[in-house]
């Protein structure tokens, strides 16, 4: 799988957009991204995911660059919430029975939504 | 609330010891996943299971080990457990067609 590089860590003030980066470099033409986030030691969570297109679902807008090589996930209204580590993740489509492979997740980028 | 279930929340056992977690997947998924998260290592995948069969293998240790039952629920069974051993462990659960993955509360397992 491509390898994804996310700031350590962020801030945002609650109730503006929060926008969240990750270089995927090497991605190659199969391969999706995918973006979960983990409060506190609870299990991780799916967000959204995307291959080219922009992609809008009710927790966020994933934008991915036209080359692919990087993407931004937008919270558009920050809450307290949403304070979490976010990880970022490429990998290939599962077109074959069995599903996809265990996701590899990389140390994310702590969100911290300020009051 | 995911839809999978882990029991039990909590486990203390002492060094050599073993035990079993048990996941049940959201209604519907054959797909059952394991990940350990402790500090140092971060969230690691360890084994994935369709359908009753061992479909991939992460960084499983050897002393684990796991099943997937026919009614598709899971069971990871660590053994001579080790202080390293603790951590969280998660369990995921997916289905066709896009293979999101959900994730049950963990257990978090403390080896004294």
């Amino acid at each position: 799988d491509a390898k994804t590089t996310q700031p350590t860590s962020m801030d945002c003030a609650e109730g503006r957009a929060a926008n969240l980066p990750c270089n995927h470099s090497t991605i190659s033409g199969n391969e999706y991204v995918y973006w979960y986030r983990q409060i506190h030691s609870q299990g991780p969570q799916y967000i959204i995911h995307g291959l080219k297109n922009n992609e809008t679902n009710e927790m966020a807008s994933l934008i991915i660059t036209e080359d692919r090589k990087s993407s931004t996930l937008i919270l558009p209204h920050a809450t307290l919430r949403d304070t979490a580590v976010y990880y970022c993740i490429v990998r290939p489509w599962a077109h074959s029975g069995g599903g996809a492979d265990g996701l590899t997740f990389g140390k994310g980028t702590h969100l911290i939504i300020q009051p | 609330d995911s839809g999978v279930t882990q029991t039990p929340k909590h486990l203390i056992t002492a060094t050599g010891q073993r035990v079993t977690l048990r996941c049940s997947p959201r209604s519907g998924d054959l797909s059952v996943y394991w990940y350990q998260q402790s500090l140092d290592q971060g969230l690691q995948f360890l084994i994935q299971y369709y359908n009753g069969e061992e479909r991939a293998k992460g960084n499983i240790l050897e002393r684990f080990s796991a099943q997937q039952f026919p009614d598709l629920h899971s069971e990871l069974n660590l053994s001579s457990l080790e202080l390293g051993d603790s951590a969280l462990y998660f369990c995921a659960s997916s289905v066709a067609p896009d293979w999101k993955q959900f994730f049950g509360p963990g257990t978090r397992l403390t080896v004294l």
